[in-house]
């Protein structure tokens, strides 16, 4: 087991609303990353924050923002929800500055109608 | 930026016969190289990963994968498949910002 958590596994909101979602990092690791996975593809790069701060960013736009929290949780929030937004979303935990890999959590399918 | 190209889409196989899922990638600098399978509703799981030494990295579940610097390929091998196989592999490379590159991936779908 990876250790890495998420809720809700799935959710289904409707154009324009907001979506919280929220991931518990595997144990002593201080980076998280979300990816986006669209039905069919390959998860894609959203951002990523380490020691709270974001360390990187994807070619997602400003209405997708994220928070992490001293104890490494960390949230994924989107505003103004579009049809597009429907997909598999997932974080993954990692040690930075090392070459270790990232442990993905099992994901939030959500669902925009 | 670096680019990740897996070039089946859907690989068929029968059960016990040998796969050779292909990855390429697009590089002007070094990085490390991963291979993660994805069974249905689940996230990912890391196979193997290359970060340096050995080119042949031998992982879980019996894969192996091999680096191939001047064809800048990162192939996935399994001598002899199982069911339990079946499966969503992407390959993906990271880069030196810690952030990870994913191919489309492609199916692999064990036939009894």
């Amino acid at each position: 087991e990876t250790g890495v958590t998420q809720s809700p596994t799935h959710l289904i909101k409707t154009r324009g609303q907001q979506v919280t979602l929220r991931c518990s990092s595997q144990s002593g690791h201080n980076t998280v990353s979300w990816y986006q996975q669209a039905l069919g593809q390959g998860p894609q790069f959203i951002f990523q924050y380490y020691r709270e701060e974001e360390n990187g960013r994807g070619n997602f736009p400003p209405r997708f923002s994220g928070l992490q929290f001293p104890n490494y949780s960390s949230e994924l929030n989107v505003n103004a929800l579009e049809l597009d937004d429907s997909a598999l979303y997932l974080c993954a935990s990692s040690l930075t500055g090392s070459t270790d890999t990232q442990y993905f959590g099992p994901g939030t399918r959500l669902t925009v109608l | 930026a670096q680019s990740v190209t897996q070039l089946d889409s859907q690989v068929p196989v029968f059960e016990e016969a040998p796969v050779e899922l292909r990855c390429n990638y697009s590089s002007s600098v070094s990085v490390y190289l991963f291979w993660y399978v994805q069974y249905p509703n689940q996230g990912l799981q890391l196979l193997l990963k290359y970060l340096s030494g050995s080119t042949l990295v031998k992982g879980i579940n019996g894969f192996e994968a091999e680096f191939n610097k001047s064809q800048t390929s990162f192939h996935l091998r399994k001598p002899s498949v199982h069911i339990s196989d079946t499966a969503e592999y992407f390959c993906a490379v990271r880069s030196t910002g810690n952030q990870f590159y994913f191919g489309t991936g492609t199916s692999l779908t064990v036939i009894p």
